[in-house]
């Protein structure tokens, strides 16, 4: 089964902190996504990655940045927290065009 | 840039009726077309998918069939069971591997 694991499930942080959420897949996909879900706005792209050290900007990448320095791994930092970066995050992984697996999600409350 | 729009909902239907959401398109070149739906308290999954103009998809008697001509990608099932009840999400594959998805559609579907 293909795994996708993000490290937390809640996480509290306050205005002006470094966040750093972690995605991990053990299925040697070379894709890797980092997503917001919010009510009415469905999943915005923030970054994606479809090499070791290779990253693209999604739709909404300010605030954010990502660091892939190995194949399963693929690192989303908020370099200062803000209150209206409080969301559900979702890390996705696949296989070059094929299915997309997704993490449980890491619900991010910024006070 | 990439984009899908799909239709708003709720859509809201009774056990047996005839499902279509709506979802069209924008894309440079030739991208992959997915359907993905998120059951209520879980993760999204890959429902269905269509690489090329013509191909038609298919899972768990839901259908999409590829229209380059109309950029389109609708979702159909023909009678839908209470079950079925989750949002349902279209998305793109195009260049770099980028996977963009639309605002989602949340269906309900009463006995």
């Amino acid at each position: 089964d293909v795994k996708v694991t993000q490290s937390s499930r809640y996480l509290v942080k306050r205005t002006g902190e470094k966040v750093f959420l972690e995605c991990v897949q053990d299925m040697d996909h070379e894709n890797m996504f980092w997503y917001r879900q919010d009510p009415g706005l469905g999943l915005r792209l923030i970054y994606f990655s479809y090499d070791v050290k290779m990253k693209e900007k999604g739709d909404i990448p300010e605030g954010y940045s990502v660091s892939r320095e190995k194949k399963e791994r693929f690192s989303l930092i908020l370099e200062s927290a803000s209150t209206n970066q409080t969301s559900m995050y979702l890390c996705a992984s696949s296989f070059r065009a094929g299915e997309a697996f997704f993490g449980q999600g890491t619900r991010l409350t910024v006070v | 840039g990439d984009s899908v729009t799909q239709m708003e909902g709720p859509v809201t239907l009774s056990e047996e009726a005839f499902l279509t959401i709506n979802c069209t398109y924008t894309a440079t070149g030739y991208p992959s077309l997915f359907w993905y739906v998120q059951y209520p308290g879980e993760g999204l999954q890959l429902l269905l998918k269509a690489t090329k103009a013509d191909d038609k998809g298919s899972n768990k008697g839901f259908e999409a069939t590829y229209r380059k001509e109309t950029t389109s990608f609708h979702l159909e099932k023909g009678s839908v069971q209470v079950s079925d009840s989750a949002v349902y999400f279209c998305a793109l594959m195009g260049g770099f591997q980028k996977l963009v998805f639309g605002t989602g559609t949340r269906l309900l579907v009463s006995p």
